[in-house]
């Protein structure tokens, strides 16, 4: 099994229609983020989380918002779909690391698969 | 703001072939930077991480070298083959913790 799973891999959803995207993660990691992908664009932050109770915006944060249920859940929301929000969306996780830093740095990014969102 | 160019945007080379990919930024305050694959409509493989406080990282026959002070990073890869095929992105962290990701380069291997 994927160690960051992405639900629904795929979906087609019409203007103005409430979308979720979820995301869930065995790799016991505190962070986790949203980025979209558009083609020549690349990979932007939409949001992220550095644990349960940490919620932050991203470049690209307007029409999205976010829940971290728990520290292995971490759900996308577009409270109403817009055709310019038809992209790949993808959740990644990362673990904290300490070093002789006063404060913890982003680890490794792991990714998963993208889910593909289509709006009409 | 950090911002991360990968030239060339697509590469093609014969199988068999030794090639380098590029990867530059443009603020040499980093503390690690992360070398990706992604194959089409896929997500992101991590292949390699290198601290701020190293050279260079091997894994098989990839090899990803950084060079801070020049703000450039290279990746590696010797004997390509056609599974090699796909998109190579690199990305930076900075000491805010955030990811800043390259466009990639599109690599073809031509049996």
């Amino acid at each position: 099994d994927a160690d960051v799973t992405q639900t629904p891999r795929n979906r087609i959803t019409k203007t103005g229609k409430r979308i979720m995207l979820e995301c869930s993660q065995t790799k016991g990691h505190d962070r986790m983020y949203w980025y979209r992908q558009d083609p020549g664009l690349g990979l932007r932050l939409i949001y992220y989380s550095f644990d349960v109770k940490d919620i932050n915006k991203g470049e690209i944060s307007d029409g999205y918002s976010v829940s971290r249920q728990a520290q292995a859940k971490f759900s996308l929301s577009l409270e109403s779909a817009i055709p310019n929000q038809t992209a790949l969306y993808f959740c990644a996780t990362s673990d904290s690391t300490r070093d002789r830093a006063i404060y913890p740095r982003t680890g490794e990014l792991f990714f998963g698969e993208g889910s593909r969102l289509t709006v009409l | 703001k950090q911002e991360v160019t990968q030239i060339p945007a697509a590469l093609s080379v014969p199988e068999g072939e030794n090639l380098v990919l590029n990867c530059s930024f443009t603020d040499s305050a980093i503390y690690n930077l992360q070398w990706f694959r992604q194959d089409p409509g896929k997500g992101l493989t991590s292949l390699l991480l290198i601290q701020s406080s190293q050279r260079e990282q091997t894994s098989g026959r990839l090899n990803a070298s950084l060079d801070k002070s020049s703000g450039r990073s290279t990746l590696y890869i010797a004997a390509s083959q056609p599974g090699d095929s796909a998109t190579y992105l690199c990305a930076v962290t900075n000491t805010g913790n955030q990811f800043y990701f390259g466009t990639g380069t599109s690599l073809t291997v031509i049996p």
